[in-house]
């Protein structure tokens, strides 16, 4: 099945720095590419999504690339805020959504 | 608009009792999903649910089973309860079938077996 490699497992950056997180997979017949973000005691929550006929997509402070040959993604957060702390989870589906182990992101004011 | 509803929200069990969590999705939402979120890892599927038929399974044992029904809401089932069923069940609403549309998540059910 679908193999999904997520880096790094946690993350500290100072308020206002930019983060990234990365993405690899192994099924080159995934293609949809979403990004959760998941704060304690909640639910995941989409927060952006790609998919697989577009390389880059941004939302505000939010961008997501995709690179199928090399078959990574990832989830590039600017000017990052205390709110943006939270555990991010990339996923990739053939069928059914297979989630990456998680980053925990961590803005230090 | 209310988003994916779920309950009840923590349950506490003691090993082989029997347990079924329930799930509303989004209103005009047909397909619902069932998610186990072990504590520091990413949800791993459990099954899949479209108009009131199974759609895709995951890799659990037949204890765990699901029904979805003509509201399209949904109930997971898990008899037999073993220690490492401990997790946070979440569920998952979207509007079809296909792989890539947008699932929209709970807030999840915790269950705690002892």
């Amino acid at each position: 099945g679908e193999n999904v490699e997520q880096h790094p497992s946690t993350l500290s950056v100072q308020e206002g720095d930019s983060a990234v997180i990365k993405c690899t997979y192994s099924d080159s017949a995934s293609n949809y590419f979403p990004w959760y973000k998941q704060e304690l005691g909640k639910g995941p929550q989409l927060i952006i999504d790609i998919r697989s006929n577009v390389g880059e997509k941004k939302d505000q402070r939010i961008a997501v690339t995709l690179n199928k040959t090399a078959k990574h993604f990832s989830l590039h957060i600017t000017e990052t805020q205390p709110e943006d702390s939270a555990v991010y989870f990339c996923a990739t589906t053939v069928g059914q959504l297979t989630f990456g182990k998680g980053t925990k992101l961590s803005v230090i004011p | 608009d209310a988003g994916v509803t779920q309950s009840p929200t923590h349950l506490i069990k003691t090993r082989g009792q029997h347990v079924t969590l329930r799930c509303s999705p989004i209103s005009g939402h047909k397909s619902v999903s069932w998610y186990q979120q072990v504590l520091g890892q990413g949800p791993q599927f459990i099954f899949q649910y479209y108009e009131k038929e199974e759609r895709g399974r995951g890799n659990f044992p037949d204890r765990f089973s699901a029904r979805q029904f003509p509201n399209y809401s949904s109930e997971l089932n898990v008899n037999a309860l073993l220690l490492g069923d401990s997790a946070l069940y979440l569920c998952a609403s979207s509007s079809g079938l296909a792989g890539n549309n947008e699932q929209f998540f709970g807030p999840g059910t915790r269950l705690t077996v002892l």
